[in-house]
């Protein structure tokens, strides 16, 4: 019954691997975002998909890139990971509306050695 | 740009406290507000909203009301538990994307 779902929950790789996080929603929603959490709570925005297309891209390395196979998965895919990546992302979907709430995913807790 | 501004923390509150976490925001149009809740080691869960202004948005006791005037969103709460124990975020959905813009969030401990 979860709702949005993202594995997996930590990873602990090495510096300069190449990594992948998955996420899912059952919920219907047309629109999926991937936020970065940083050890001071802070949230940004990294990414957002809508139907499958990329509507929001922040300023974030060219290092990550997501990937939209339908709009019920967004996964996001890091190559050569470096120690500011540490960090816990999250996957959230919405409905494209201007009072949709998110919806976000438990989290999944990066670690770079 | 949009932009949402709460107060520092970390709040620290004895039992049955009255808590006010101040958010104001600045964005162009008529946003829709929101309140977020993180207990510890979960993702966020949305804790009430309001669409205009002078709306009230409440659950599980918290209030936060849409002053327009005051470009506010004031979260409260008449007694707080042990169990409210998280981090809250003020957010703020609108603009031509309806990107969410998160303020930076406020760690509130309420000790027994």
């Amino acid at each position: 019954d979860t709702a949005v779902s993202q594995t997996p929950k930590y990873l602990v790789t090495q510096m300069g691997n190449d990594k992948s996080i998955k996420c899912e929603q059952n919920l219907g929603h047309d629109t999926m975002y991937w936020y970065k959490q940083d050890s001071k709570k802070f949230l940004k925005i990294m990414f957002s998909y809508n139907n499958k297309e990329l509507i929001i891209n922040e300023t974030v390395p060219n290092r990550f890139s997501p990937k939209s196979p339908d709009k019920a998965h967004l996964n996001l895919h890091i190559n050569s990971l470096e120690l500011g990546d540490s960090a816990v992302y999250f996957c959230a979907s919405s409905q494209e509306v201007r009072d949709g709430p998110q919806h976000f995913g438990d989290g999944t807790r990066l670690s770079i050695l | 740009g949009n932009s949402v501004t709460q107060m520092e923390g970390p709040v620290t509150l004895s039992e049955e406290a009255f808590l006010t976490i101040n958010c104001t925001y600045t964005a162009t149009g008529y946003p829709s507000l929101f309140w977020y809740v993180q207990y510890p080691g979960e993702g966020l869960q949305l804790l009430l909203k309001a669409t205009k202004a002078d709306d009230k948005g409440s659950n599980k006791g918290f209030e936060a009301t849409y002053r327009k005037e005051t470009t506010s969103f004031h979260l409260e709460k008449g007694s707080v538990q042990v169990s409210d124990s998280a981090v809250y975020f003020c957010a703020l959905r609108g603009g031509s994307n309806y990107k969410l813009t998160f303020g930076k969030g406020t760690l509130l401990t309420v000790n027994p």
